[in-house]
């Protein structure tokens, strides 16, 4: 069983379109995360939730909205996609907020704007 | 400056030998520390949590210097399986589980 799961695992799409990118985690953990991962390979934390509650909220554009249904969960809506956005991005979950807990990885999104 | 460094690479060793990656963080309020894995287009995966005291993991080594704010790895007896990406990270406790992302050392052990 996939402990992290994202779908879809490619998205091609135009500028301007609206996107989604879903995570499920089945590991019973509390804290879920969204990382982007650019061209240059820096993974850089965005956004994450502990039991549906946002707790970091990193200097992302408002086009970017997650959402937390229920602590297994966490989506990724993107508005008005931009060449920029082109990047890999990965889920992430950990049993708590605690900063020494391992984060455990989905395999990645590859978004690629056109 | 970044707040977490690596070499970038490429470090290009034969099967057998023992390379050292280096990575330095510049918040000293980092409380957490960590080497992940990452293989070409895939996930990063928790290769090992590094610990003040020093710690191993058969053939993999890391060092932590609080002083000089400075960690290590060593991969002795270098394995084909071993090329990949080492991902130096960090954590300030008291921002919950953000981790900071080192920019990679890049691997590739040949025959």
């Amino acid at each position: 069983d996939t402990a992290v799961s994202q779908t879809p695992k490619y998205l091609v799409t135009q500028m301007g379109n609206d996107k989604s990118i879903k995570c499920e985690q089945n590991l019973g953990h509390d804290t879920m995360y969204w990382y982007k991962q650019d061209s240059k390979k820096f993974l850089k934390i965005m956004f994450s939730y502990n039991n549906k509650e946002l707790i970091i909220n990193e200097t992302v554009p408002n086009r970017f909205s997650p959402k937390s249904p229920d602590k297994a969960h966490l989506n990724l809506h993107i508005n008005s996609l931009e060449l920029g956005d082109s990047a890999v991005y990965f889920c992430a979950s950990s049993q708590s907020a605690g900063g020494a807990d391992t984060q455990y990885f989905g395999p990645g999104t590859r978004l690629t704007v056109l | 400056r970044k707040e977490v460094e690596q070499d970038p690479g490429p470090f290009n060793v034969p099967e057998g030998a023992t390379v050292a990656f280096n990575c330095t963080y510049s918040n000293s309020a980092s409380q957490s520390f960590f080497w992940y894995r990452q293989d070409c287009r895939k996930e990063p995966k928790l290769l090992m949590s590094v610990y003040s005291s020093g710690n191993e993991d058969g053939r993999f080594t890391a060092q932590l210097n609080r002083a000089s704010q400075y960690i290590s790895l060593l991969i002795r007896d270098s394995k084909l399986s071993d090329s990949a990406t080492y991902l130096c990270v960090v954590n300030r406790n008291n921002q919950g589980g953000k981790l900071i992302f080192g920019q990679g050392t890049e691997l590739s052990v040949k025959p």
